[in-house]
């Protein structure tokens, strides 16, 4: 099947580590992604990993991936009420051709003062 | 670079009308994706337009169709409105489809958000 899931709510005090867990089912995707949603907005491409790596850093934002279990993590290191949005993991089947992804239900991240 | 942009914001219908949202993608961009962000659902694939034409449909019906103009912006038509079509329509725009397997991501707009009553 095509489902991503990502669990629905997080909260964590500001300055506190924010893990973000996707659970994605198509092996033959080349690269993940992580998008984040602001309120009113659209979609901001975050951050991507390629799948041959376990690990990719970028500033405060890691990301884990485990292949084995199709397993994506995404670690915001001192989170700030600015990261407050939704986030959502996508997935894009290499072998599908249809060349779109497949996106999780999204996590909604509330950063307490 | 001006991003993705889409109008209108706000779309107010009721049932059995039509709608037309447009999307014009970043300069360059070839490839439009249309997105249905519906509460509590997620984001679910609508349409796939490339050079002109639709390149794959996600599962919605035939009332929602769309098309790409030679200038690539594109356009969503939903027939014969429901309820559960309120939601916030997303588009995306890529590089031509080949480089999306090569970790460059779509860019989306803000939406455009239906309301049907």
């Amino acid at each position: 099947g095509e489902d991503v899931e990502q669990s629905l709510f997080l909260s964590v005090r500001e300055g506190d580590s924010s893990v973000i867990n996707c659970t994605y089912t198509d092996s033959s995707s080349t690269y993940l992604y992580w998008y984040k949603q602001e309120p009113g907005a659209g979609l901001q491409l975050l951050t991507y990993i390629f799948s041959n790596m376990d690990m990719k850093q970028d500033q405060r934002l890691t990301v884990l991936l485990n292949k084995k279990d199709k397993h994506l993590s995404l670690r915001i290191a001192d989170t700030q009420t600015g990261d407050s949005a939704i986030y959502f993991c996508a997935e894009s089947p290499s072998t599908s051709g249809t060349y779109k992804y497949i996106f999780g239900t999204g996590t909604r991240l509330k950063v307490l003062a | 670079e001006a991003g993705v942009t889409q109008s209108p914001t706000h779309l107010i219908k009721t049932r059995g009308q039509q709608a037309t949202l447009r999307c014009s993608p970043i300069s360059g961009h070839t490839s439009v994706y249309w997105y249905q962000q519906a509460l509590g659902l997620g984001l679910q694939f609508l349409l796939w337009y490339d050079e002109g034409e639709e390149r794959n449909r996600g599962n919605f019906p035939p009332r929602f169709s769309g098309r790409q103009f030679p200038n690539y912006s594109s356009e969503l038509n939903v027939n014969a409105l429901e309820l559960e079509d309120s939601a916030l329509y997303l588009c995306a725009s890529s590089l031509a489809p080949g480089q999306l397997i090569l970790g460059y991501g779509y860019t989306f707009g803000s939406g455009t958000r239906l309301t049907v009553v």
